[in-house]
């Protein structure tokens, strides 16, 4: 049971370049989330989608870009990349809303922007 | 905006000991609370969850505590072992799944 895996683990890249991280999920959750943990900020809610097809911005989604064609994926895409997006990307996933649900997470992509 | 935050940011118990993480909530429309663990290099794995028609809810060494009048969430994990030591974060959430998490506390277990 694989569960929730991100990739890539590590990734070092430059301004201006684009950039992707990858988010898969084996329970079929209709939910998925991107968050971005910071020293000093703890994790910070970037994109969140209910289902497939179906995105919403969370507290810091300037300069990101996601999206939900199968329910098992959740990508995450720089755009442009800029050096105050080097974080430590976390993925998650949840069960239907209903009756509240615990989110669970990936293991995370250390991102670095020279 | 609703914040949650921690009273202490670091924690050091004996092995063995029974530790308490502590945890404060501005939204008192909050309906559900999570503790997760984060070890080095890891993301945040759930130990307990709580909904606010409860007070008390207990797992395998670990009981989580809430007190909606003061807005008080803890964590208690018993006869703390080595693995323990980790950052523990609560968060919570008003009906919807955006959850909202504290900063985080250090928990080390000394031998």
């Amino acid at each position: 049971d694989a569960g929730i895996t991100q990739s890539p683990r590590y990734k070092i890249t430059e301004t201006g370049r684009q950039v992707t991280l990858m988010c898969h999920q084996t329970w079929s959750h209709s939910y998925m989330f991107w968050y971005r943990q910071d020293l000093g900020h703890g994790l910070r809610l970037i994109y969140y989608s209910a289902a497939a097809d179906i995105t919403d911005k969370g507290e810091v989604p300037d300069g990101y870009v996601v999206s939900r064609s199968k329910t098992e994926n959740f990508p995450l895409t720089l755009e442009s990349a800029t050096r105050s997006q080097t974080s430590v990307y976390f993925c998650a996933s949840s069960e239907s809303n209903l009756n509240q649900q615990p989110q669970h997470f990936g293991d995370g992509t250390r991102l670095s922007i020279l | 905006g609703e914040s949650v935050g921690l009273h202490l940011p670091t924690l050091s118990v004996q092995e063995g000991d029974n530790s308490i993480i502590n945890c404060a909530y501005s939204n008192s429309a909050s309906d559900y609370f999570i503790w997760y663990k984060q070890e080095s290099g890891k993301g945040p794995q759930f130990i307990i969850d709580i909904r606010s028609n409860m007070d008390k809810r207990q797992g395998q060494r670990v009981t989580v505590l809430l007190n909606k009048t003061v807005k008080h969430l803890s964590l208690q994990i018993a006869a703390t072992q080595p693995g323990d030591s980790a950052v523990y974060f609560c968060a919570e959430t008003e009906g919807a799944q955006k959850l909202v998490f504290g900063q985080g506390t250090r928990l080390t277990i000394n031998p």
